[in-house]
């Protein structure tokens, strides 16, 4: 059975780096049918697409969070992790991570509970 | 960049029946946007209900619908139950990226 863990810091400091990481289990994050997401919501406010990769490593990002979003793949241990660089109060959310259908057709189907990260000094 | 607009929120007596809609600011939506829709209750992970804008997954209750009217997808939910009571996500893909609704609130009273 297909399960998504999120893990990281759950405290951030403002203009350091936000790391998470999301653990698959169940099936291989190597499987060619499927891109790999993270999606995050700050309290009380809506949810936002962070952006996606495919385990060859090729990724696709909000262009609102381009410039400062690295997300990567390790076949190795079935994870995938994000970065977010120079984080601000803005930043504070669950962040979700999720499975995503390679051809779109399913779109987002698997979700992670989420993991609430906090900025503050 | 690209502005995918819901309802705010929405009112429904138990039994009735109710549809949310979603809006993009490109125009009209097709299925190759591949509209979902999703159902958040507080402190839980958005639960999909609906892919590619009418198909639904495997525990996604009857009563749930979804369409395309008039170029803007659509979710109807009939014979509403006071546990549908949560906020619903519209998501669209655009080349490559996915934009999220920005919610509708839906009221169960």
């Amino acid at each position: 059975q297909l399960q998504l863990q999120e893990s990281g810091p759950g405290l951030v400091k403002p203009s350091e780096t936000l790391s998470l990481t999301c653990t698959v289990s169940g099936v291989s994050i190597s499987t060619s049918s499927y891109y790999w997401g993270w999606i995050r919501q700050p309290p009380g406010k809506g949810l936002e697409w962070i952006g996606s990769i495919y385990y060859s490593a090729s990724t696709y990002y909000n262009p609102s969070l381009r410039s400062r979003v690295t997300i990567s793949v390790d076949t190795s241990k079935n994870q995938f992790s994000l970065k977010l660089s120079s984080v601000t109060a803005a930043d504070a959310a669950v962040y979700f991570c999720a499975r995503v259908d390679g051809s779109g057709w399913y779109g987002f189907e698997h979700w992670g509970q989420g993991t609430l990260v906090t900025v503050s000094s | 960049q690209t502005v995918v607009t819901q309802e705010p929120s929405l009112t429904v007596s138990p039994g009735g029946t109710v549809t949310l809609s979603c809006a993009s600011s490109t125009g009209a939506v097709t299925s190759d946007n591949y509209p979902s829709w999703f159902q958040q209750k507080p402190g839980q992970a958005p639960r999909p209900l609906i892919y590619s804008t009418n198909n639904k997954h495997s525990w996604t209750p009857a009563r749930f619908s979804g369409s395309l009217l008039g170029g803007r997808p659509a979710l109807t939910l009939s014979g509403v139950q006071p546990e549908d009571e949560a906020d619903y996500y519209c998501l669209l893909y655009f080349s490559g990226t996915w934009v999220f609704g920005g919610g509708t609130k839906l009221t169960v009273l």
